[in-house]
């Protein structure tokens, strides 16, 4: 596709149940980010893919939180035994490398309730 | 330590004034990129401007403009006539050569 894209846009979860978000990134691009970004707040860094290398997990707030990504495709972000605190947007991002920009989805909004 | 620095939290500004979003950025790397996204009510982010470190030539595209100043470590970013479209997040970002960084995001509102 043209875009980055992420489903669902919308999901609302039970406290304790795992979910799993979903990132396509446009072909050919390398580099992958999922962000957070909690209500009026700024954008949190989770983790970076890049490439065949090993991610960047430095962001990921507990272990509940992981991701994976195969090869230069598709990346799952998947939250274990969710908690009202994970409720935000999930922002997905990917780039060609450093110097051309990146491109952001539209974001998946997770509610647990 | 915060490597991009938006200490504007919140902006207001009238319909038509100017109106100037700070960025202060930190990095070591002698090449890098700067950035500035926009996040209208809808959400979704929307690419503005790339920057790279070798280039302190000023920008103006339209009504927006962009002042890099390496010496203070500075990409500020101006609205000229600000309309209520305008209304939005403006994230500042910089690109090293393995992460990426945003900054806290400034919140504009304008008012008409």
């Amino acid at each position: 596709g043209a875009g980055v894209s992420q489903s669902p846009s919308n999901k609302v979860t039970e406290k304790g149940k795992d979910v799993e978000l979903r990132c396509d990134p446009i072909s050919g691009h390398t580099a992958l980010y999922w962000y957070r970004q909690r209500l009026g707040q700024g954008l949190e860094f989770l983790i970076y893919f890049q490439g065949n290398s090993a991610p960047d997990k430095s962001g990921l707030p507990s272990d509940r939180f992981s991701a994976e990504r195969t090869g230069e495709s598709v990346s799952t972000l998947t939250i274990q035994r969710t908690q009202q605190e994970d409720s935000a947007v999930y922002l997905c991002a990917s780039s060609r490398g450093q110097a051309r920009g990146y491109t952001f989805g539209s974001g998946t909004r997770l509610t647990v309730v | 330590a915060q490597k991009v620095t938006q200490a504007q939290t919140e902006i207001s500004v009238v319909e038509k004034e100017d109106v100037t979003l700070d960025c202060v950025y930190e990095t070591r790397d002698t090449t890098y990129y700067l950035f500035w996204y926009k996040q209208p009510p809808s959400g979704e982010l929307v690419f503005l401007i790339r920057r790279n470190s070798f280039d302190e030539q000023n920008e103006i595209s339209g009504r927006y403009s962009w002042n890099f100043q390496k010496s203070t470590s500075s990409f500020n970013f101006t609205i000229t006539a600000s309309q209520v479209v305008d209304s939005a997040v403006y994230f500042c970002a910089l690109s090293e050569v393995d992460q990426f960084y945003f900054g806290t995001g400034t919140s504009l509102t304008v008012i008409p």
